[in-house]
């Protein structure tokens, strides 16, 4: 059981928007620690999405947004793209842990 | 160019050891946070460890006393040593810089471990 919670899968038509959830506690993401996402394409390695709750590395493009509130945060994606197909993971630092936390992971279906 | 090259990896039965590592080139090891992510066949995302910059170690709970993560600064390289190995160790290993609070901006392409007998 991961520390952060995410929903198994989501999915959506091409065009529309869909928002993955990531939930925490008071000692990870309601601590005040930074939320990170990552998408993994079948096959290979993750790759950043979303760093410092809601900003996106070079080359990522905008239709990826990324938000946090209080012991939750949310991952966006607008415009869908059959090429967006993939599993997406949230991660934060827990205090109590002394490391890193990552959520169970959503796989995102185009439909 | 940042890259992050893993070796080391293998079929071990369960009680051995095995040292992964990981090979780095375009900026410094040791002065990043860099961490060892694990993901189990069909499985999410696990932290197994990380080291600070300034040197400080951590790691999961499913793996203390057992990994050790340390870095050769003269090779720029990062390393795993695991022992006692159990079958619920078997993934595949990735090399990561960034870690803890920070986000990890690159990853290697991993190194499957598989602990079976």
């Amino acid at each position: 059981q991961s520390v952060l919670t995410q929903p198994p899968s989501v999915s959506g038509a091409p065009g529309q928007r869909v928002t993955i959830s990531c939930t925490g506690s008071s000692s990870n993401i309601g601590a005040g620690y930074d939320v990170h996402w990552y998408q993994q394409l079948p096959g290979t390695a993750p790759k950043l999405l979303i760093y410092g709750n809601s900003n996106r590395p070079s080359g990522v493009p905008d239709r990826f947004s990324g938000s946090k509130s209080g012991t939750s945060a949310s991952l966006a994606i607008s415009g869908l793209q059959a090429e967006d197909e993939a599993d997406y993971y949230c991660q934060s630092y827990d205090s109590s842990l002394s490391g890193a936390v990552f959520g169970g992971g959503t796989q995102l279906t185009v439909l | 160019e940042v890259q992050l090259v893993e070796s080391g990896g293998g079929l071990i039965q369960p009680g051995g050891s095995l040292r992964l590592s990981c090979a780095a080139s375009g900026f410094t090891v040791s002065s990043n946070y860099m961490s060892w992510v694990r993901q189990a066949p069909g499985k999410g995302l696990e932290w197994v460890s990380v080291i600070y910059s300034g040197g400080s170690t951590y790691y999961a709970d499913s793996v203390k006393g057992r990994f050790t993560i340390s870095r050769d600064n003269s090779k720029n390289t990062l390393y795993l040593q695991m022992n006692s190995l159990r079958a619920e160790d078997t993934a595949v290993y990735y090399c990561a810089r960034g870690g803890a609070y920070i986000a990890i901006d690159y990853w290697g392409q991993g190194t499957l471990v598989t602990v079976s007998s």
